[in-house]
């Protein structure tokens, strides 16, 4: 099993729609996950952190299973600046060691 | 607020020369780290330091050497740049204590 696994998409979605995103992770001792946004040719910027009680973030959901070491991210109401890869990140080591593993990222295109 | 910055942006390189990458934080982490993004690879570690004086290696150490100079900076080298070489390089800092990690906008280089 892949350490942080996504699926790359893309999705291409209308406005105004509801996406969710899904990642699974093999480390079972991780204690933080993360959504980070990535702009093309842009830095990685952080989204939102993933807490177990789950998150809200205005218009994005995150989520977390610990029993089935899982992530989800979800976005309503789409608009078009939400197009960009989003990565699911999860530290490697659990506790304080902070060496992060990113997803290779599952991209989004929201359409007019 | 700077926050971690890259020097230099952009860079074009020939076989065999060698140049210095240079990161800067001003957010007092511990932790500093040197990535490689490839398309279709995601982001892949090269070299982390976990607190100033140590240097550890990550997945894809084999042509680079980093210094730890003080908390603040955290440089990366290619003594021989090679083709292969070419990507875009992003420095971060802090993931400590469950906290994320933030990074740079990244530099372009080009090995010809």
């Amino acid at each position: 099993r892949k350490e942080v696994e996504q699926d790359p998409g893309p999705f291409n979605v209308p406005e105004g729609a509801t996406v969710a995103f899904n990642c699974t992770y093999s480390n079972s001792a991780s204690q933080s996950f993360f959504w980070y946004r990535q702009d093309c040719r842009k830095e990685p910027k952080l989204l939102m952190s993933v807490y177990s009680s789950g998150n809200e973030d205005g218009r994005f959901t995150a989520q977390l299973n610990r029993a089935s070491q899982y992530i989800s991210l979800l976005i309503r109401d789409s608009k078009l600046s939400d197009s960009a890869t989003y990565l699911c990140v999860v530290n490697k080591y659990g506790g304080s060691q902070g060496n992060l593993i990113f997803g290779k990222g599952t991209k989004l295109s929201v359409k007019p | 607020n700077a926050g971690v910055t890259q020097t230099p942006k952009f860079q074009v390189l020939k076989t065999g020369q060698s140049m210095t990458l240079q990161c800067a934080q001003d957010m007092n982490h511990n932790s500093m780290y040197w990535y490689r993004q490839d398309p279709g690879m995601g982001l892949r570690l090269i070299y982390y330091s976990a607190s100033e004086g140590t240097t550890d290696k990550g997945e894809v150490p084999n042509g680079y050497n980093v210094s730890r100079l003080n908390k603040r900076e955290f440089s990366l080298r290619l003594e021989s740049a090679a083709p292969s070489q070419t990507s875009v390089y992003f420095c971060a800092s802090g993931g400590q204590n469950n906290q994320p990690q933030h990074f740079g906008d990244g530099t372009r280089l080009s090995i010809l």
